[in-house]
């Protein structure tokens, strides 16, 4: 079946290490996008791409970084500059030039101790 | 820029009764407009969209939500909720003619459905 698939679905880390978030489509889609979600916060863009080898910030891309470098894949990796990296985190995807309706992955809850 | 405000953080509701969750968005071009329903510790799944047209949209579970561009509103409406639509749900905004641009989402709203 197509769709969007995030792993881990649960991560502990402590804090001052790095952690890779991956994501994965296989909806032939262009653009894929890292959301960060908190109670009471709704979701915030982090980063998004809109094709291989490029990426925007968001409105809260400090403390992580992302690569693009196969349309199918979109890892996030939130780092030590994180200040409060515990979060639910959801990726997803798009077709460019469309709606812009997003596709979501099951998301990937990270808890820093 | 847009922006969504989502009114209500928390409604509870009977089952049976019928329910409105509120959006307003904020912009100055035309927009397309979004509403996502979220289980407990899963991912968003589209509930229905505005993009042109009839301002009136039906999801397929009885959901139903009207675009009025003069109170640039986006609310959510259900007749008569089941215990199973507990859950919480978002409102996204996009320009519509912004093409890449992400969706801008609020704060969400939490429906509680108790019987």
């Amino acid at each position: 079946d197509g769709g969007i698939t995030q792993s881990p679905k649960y991560l502990f880390r402590k804090e001052g290490q790095n952690v890779t978030l991956s994501c994965e489509q296989n909806l032939n889609h262009d653009a894929m996008y890292w959301y960060r979600q908190d109670p009471g916060q709704g979701l915030r863009l982090i980063y998004y791409s809109q094709i291989v080898n490029d990426f925007q910030k968001g409105d809260i891309a400090e403390g992580y970084s992302v690569s693009r470098e196969k349309k199918e894949s979109f890892p996030l990796t939130v780092t030590s500059a994180q200040k409060n990296p515990t979060a639910f985190y959801l990726c997803a995807s798009s077709i460019t030039g469309t709606s812009g309706e997003l596709f979501f992955g099951e998301g990937s809850r990270l808890t820093v101790l | 820029a847009q922006s969504v405000t989502q009114l209500d953080s928390q409604v509870p509701v009977f089952e049976e009764a019928p329910v409105e969750l509120r959006c307003n968005y904020s912009s100055s071009v035309s927009v397309y407009l979004f509403w996502y329903v979220q289980y407990p510790n899963q991912g968003l799944q589209l509930l229905l969209k505005y993009l042109s047209g009839s301002t009136l949209v039906e999801s397929i579970n009885g959901f139903e939500a009207e675009f009025n561009k003069s109170q640039t509103s986006f609310h959510l409406r259900k007749p008569s909720v089941h215990i199973s639509d507990t859950a919480e749900y978002f409102c996204a905004v996009r320009s519509s003619n912004q093409a890449g641009t992400a969706l801008i989402f609020g704060k969400g709203t939490t429906l509680s459905v108790s019987s």
